[in-house]
């Protein structure tokens, strides 16, 4: 079976700080995909990232980055010098062959606040 | 790229009527789409996936005769929530993936806001 687990159901931080969003997740598959997604206010789903378990490095978009640790099972998710736009809910996704072929195994999101 | 338009936004009606949402892959083939409900603050619950030319496979649970799903073009698929009760209010959100990649990312839609009065 499949899994992912977002321990934080919200974090508020003051706008220019950083912020880590947690996932660890679960599978069986040697081979699998992991993918965070930022649902804003108004609803839609933005795909952020997809990273496959083969390739380990670290990922930096903007201000955005991202850090893959296959030991421990993690794929955390960090916001350098947040700002207000930020704030959204961000999901953490799975996907490997043995879960459902087809599904998307999402966390349970952190509901993330930026202030000013 | 990748764009998936979701219509309509808002939907407001009578308890017994039958509504349909619209999920279109713009730029996009899409042999697969899925279907989603959110209830507040909570993850997303995939109801079921639509497969193009063929009958949806639903997550256990979900009421086939309820929700019909028909995904009749490589573009298209359409969720028909029949005889809607006020239970049936809900964000549903739709999504969608190119052809050629079962691990390729999902495209989502902007969503639908259904209130059943």
């Amino acid at each position: 079976a499949q899994k992912v687990t977002q321990a934080q159901t919200e974090i508020s931080v003051v706008e220019k700080e950083d912020v880590t969003l947690d996932c660890v997740y679960e599978t069986r598959d040697t081979t699998y995909y992991l993918f965070w997604y930022k649902q804003p206010p108004s609803g839609e789903l933005v795909f952020l990232i997809r990273r496959n378990s083969f390739d380990e490095q670290n990922e930096i978009s903007g201000r955005y980055s991202w850090n893959f640790q296959k030991s421990t099972s993690s794929f955390n998710f960090t916001i350098t010098a947040s700002q207000v736009v930020d704030s959204a809910v961000y999901f953490c996704a799975l996907w490997g062959p043995t879960g459902g072929g087809n599904k998307l195994t999402f966390g349970t999101g952190t509901q993330l606040k930026v202030e000013l | 790229g990748a764009v998936v338009s979701q219509h309509p936004s808002w939907v407001i009606c009578k308890s017994g009527t039958s509504v349909k949402i619209e999920c279109r892959s713009l730029d996009f083939q899409a042999t697969t789409m899925f279907w989603y409900r959110q209830f507040p603050k909570q993850s997303l619950m995939l109801m079921a996936t639509s497969n193009e030319g063929s009958k949806a496979t639903y997550e256990q649970g979900v009421e086939k005769d309820k929700f019909l799903i028909n995904h009749a073009s490589l573009t298209l698929s359409t969720l028909t929530v029949t005889s809607a009760h006020p239970e049936d209010s809900s964000f549903y959100i739709c999504s969608a993936r190119v052809s050629w990649g079962s691990n390729q990312p999902q495209h989502f839609g902007d969503g639908t806001r259904l209130s059943i009065l």
